[in-house]
Order: C-alpha cells, then sequence, then structure tokens
C-alpha cells in the first residue's frame, strides 16, 4: 500500500493567518499531486494541483510547495478566512502506473475571527 | 459537484439487507471511481473501472460489488457481507484513470445500517 502521511489532523488559525497542511509521500513514481478540500456533508472538490516539474504553484491566495528531493508538498493558505474553514486533502498518483489516487487522511481546519 | 449525481443523499437499511448506491455522470469520462469515508480515515478505495464492462478492486472491496454497463453509470452494491457499511461513500470520475487527470467527486451518500 503506497501511502501519503497528512498532517496536522487539525489546524486552527486565526483570520488573516497562514494555514500551512504538509504531506510527505514514499513512492517515488508519484508524478501528480492535488489537494481537495472537502464541506461537511458534501463531496470534495479539487482545489490546486501540482507536478514535480515545479516546486511551486500559486493560484489567488493558495499555494502548493513542492520539495522532490523530500518528496513533501504542502499547502498554504494565505489571509486566512473563516469560509476557509473545512477539511483539506492531499493526494498523489502516477500516471505512469496508471493507478488511482491515494488520499492522506485529511487535516481538519478552523480559521477563527 | 460538477455533473456526478449520487442518489440517494441519505440511505437507511437494516443490517443483512444488501442495498445498492446509485452513481452518474454526464461528463463523458471514462474512469469512475467508489470511495468510502470515515472520520479520521481518509478516503479508501473500494473499486474503480477504467472502462466499460471492466472494474478493479481498491483497498477495501470486500464486502461491496459493483457493474460498469453504461460509461455514465458505476453502481455500487453493499451486502450483507460488510461488516460496517455505516458510512459517507463518494463516487467519482476523471477523463482517465490514473490520476493525471482531474478527479471529480459527486455530493455523495451517507448510508446507515442498523
Amino acid at each position: 500500500q503506497q501511502q501519503v502521511k497528512q498532517s496536522p489532523q487539525s489546524l486552527i488559525v486565526q483570520k488573516g493567518g497562514i494555514s500551512i497542511i504538509n504531506c510527505a509521500y514514499e513512492n517515488t513514481a508519484f508524478d501528480y499531486f492535488p489537494w481537495y478540500q472537502q464541506f461537511p456533508g458534501k463531496g470534495p472538490a479539487l482545489l490546486i494541483a501540482i507536478r514535480p516539474d515545479v516546486s511551486e504553484k500559486k493560484e489567488g491566495r493558495f499555494t502548493i510547495s513542492f520539495n522532490k528531493s523530500a518528496k513533501q508538498f504542502s499547502l498554504h493558505i494565505m489571509d486566512s478566512q473563516p469560509g476557509d474553514s473545512a477539511t483539506y486533502f492531499c493526494a498523489a498518483s502516477s500516471n505512469s502506473g496508471n493507478t488511482p489516487l491515494v488520499f492522506g487522511k485529511g487535516t481538519r481546519l478552523s480559521v477563527i475571527a | 459537484d460538477g455533473g456526478i449525481t449520487q442518489s440517494p443523499k441519505y440511505l437507511f437499511r437494516k443490517e443483512g439487507q444488501n442495498v445498492t448506491l446509485s452513481c452518474e455522470q454526464n461528463l463523458n469520462h471514462d474512469a469512475m471511481y467508489w470511495y468510502r469515508q470515515d472520520p479520521g480515515q481518509g478516503l479508501r478505495l473500494i473499486y474503480y473501472s477504467q472502462i466499460v464492462n471492466d472494474f478493479q478492486k481498491g483497498d477495501i472491496a470486500e464486502g461491496y460489488s459493483v457493474s460498469r454497463e453504461k460509461k455514465e453509470s458505476f453502481p455500487l452494491t453493499v451486502t450483507s457481507a460488510q461488516k460496517n457499511p455505516t458510512a459517507f461513500y463518494l463516487c467519482a470520475s476523471s477523463t482517465a484513470s490514473g490520476g493525471a487527470y482531474e478527479q471529480y467527486f459527486g455530493p455523495g451518500t451517507r448510508l446507515t445500517v442498523t
């Protein structure tokens, strides 16, 4: 079982602060790393994704940082807002292996005013 | 929820009964997936299908069965052999299996078995 380890399990951040969620993977064949956002009772929605040919990708307030040598990637949420309160999942897959996404166990983020 | 529908949203069954969860997509995606979500466990893959009439077991396939007779439909049956069926079930699809293409999720079905 190829794993993706995600931390922390839960995170509380002040409004306007930076939320940081980390993931580490084992399989060096992984070449696609998405992040999903899930609100209670809803299905996860793709937030942002990165491939290992770049070290960083930014979309609005959301940034993925990728460290290939350390086999780690992280999600940064700048200027965190109460509306960002949700559960975030990292995932990984290998296109060459044609395998489904492997998910981390999730991080529950609470942004407080 | 991007063109993937799951029905019903809530489902209640008695222990020992089989139950089928519906998943339909109108995105013309080749691949479809079923995940189970339990608190603190993330998303665990039950079954996936890359093309019609073909499917593969995921990590927790025991007690579940699927069919893929049509490209747009991928129903999941939770059998009486599944020891802990109460969970939130999520269906997803992508343009091709392998994760290199974006995977879209449905709204989920919460199954409660008593």
